[in-house]
């Protein structure tokens, strides 16, 4: 089947800066995409959610960009904090099958004070 | 809401012993699903039910992996006989819907089993 990558393992950046966090996605069909937090021990916590009918959505310092044209989306992460340390999760769904999500490798985000 | 339960946090087996988790979902939930994490495969999804029905259990590995919901609010995934390779973390989901309108899944903490 097609699958959901990530481009970059680990991200490594200072307090107080911006983060990006980049998604590939290959199933051309895919139409509902989420993002993922997981902390070190924890379970993957839903973060932001966006349709394929649009190209960004915001929420509390973060936001998704999809780009359908080249099958990529990204979650911008700004002013970030040691608390957001974590590993980051793209998702695809589509609709019309399933709807269960399958899930990228996952990035790793370090933020250093 | 407490979220998604699952028990035990930890365990540690000896090969070839009998591990059993557990999962109680998020109370109204009609979704649950059981997920293997590891490091060289990242997420799969092993099995999912709906309304208690098993719906696609084509992520089960091998017949030593088996998964019932005799309840809306209980679930287990066992393993018999258990190998050094099932060491993962185990996490139970659940979900309200799916579909359009919306399919969020909440994970639960997740089981970490480490098999000796």
């Amino acid at each position: 089947g097609e699958s959901v990558g990530l481009h970059l393992p680990t991200l490594s950046v200072q307090e107080g800066d911006n983060s990006i966090i980049n998604c590939a996605y290959s199933n051309s069909a895919s139409d509902y995409f989420i993002w993922y937090k997981q902390e070190s021990g924890k379970g993957p916590q839903f973060i932001i959610d966006i349709r394929s009918n649009m190209d960004k959505r915001q929420g509390q310092r973060v936001t998704v960009l999809l780009n359908k044209t080249v099958k990529h989306l990204s979650l911008q992460i700004a002013a970030t904090q040691p608390g957001d340390s974590a590993v980051y999760f793209c998702a695809e769904t589509t609709s019309g099958g399933s709807y269960i999500p399958t899930f990228g490798r996952g990035t790793s985000l370090i933020v250093h004070p | 809401d407490a979220g998604v339960i699952q028990s035990p946090r930890h365990e540690v087996t000896e090969m070839g012993q009998e591990v059993t988790l557990r999962c109680k979902p998020i109370s109204g939930h009609d979704y649950l699903f059981w997920y293997r994490q590891t490091m060289m495969r990242g997420l799969e999804l092993l099995i999912y039910f709906n309304n208690n029905v098993p719906i696609d259990d084509s992520g089960m590995p091998e017949d030593r992996f088996s998964a019932k919901m005799p309840n809306a609010s209980f679930s287990t995934l066992k393993i018999q006989p258990s190998e050094p390779r099932d060491s993962a973390v185990y996490f139970c989901a659940s979900a309200q819907t799916l579909g359009e309108t919306g399919n969020t899944i909440y994970f639960g903490e997740g089981s970490w089993l480490t098999v000796v």
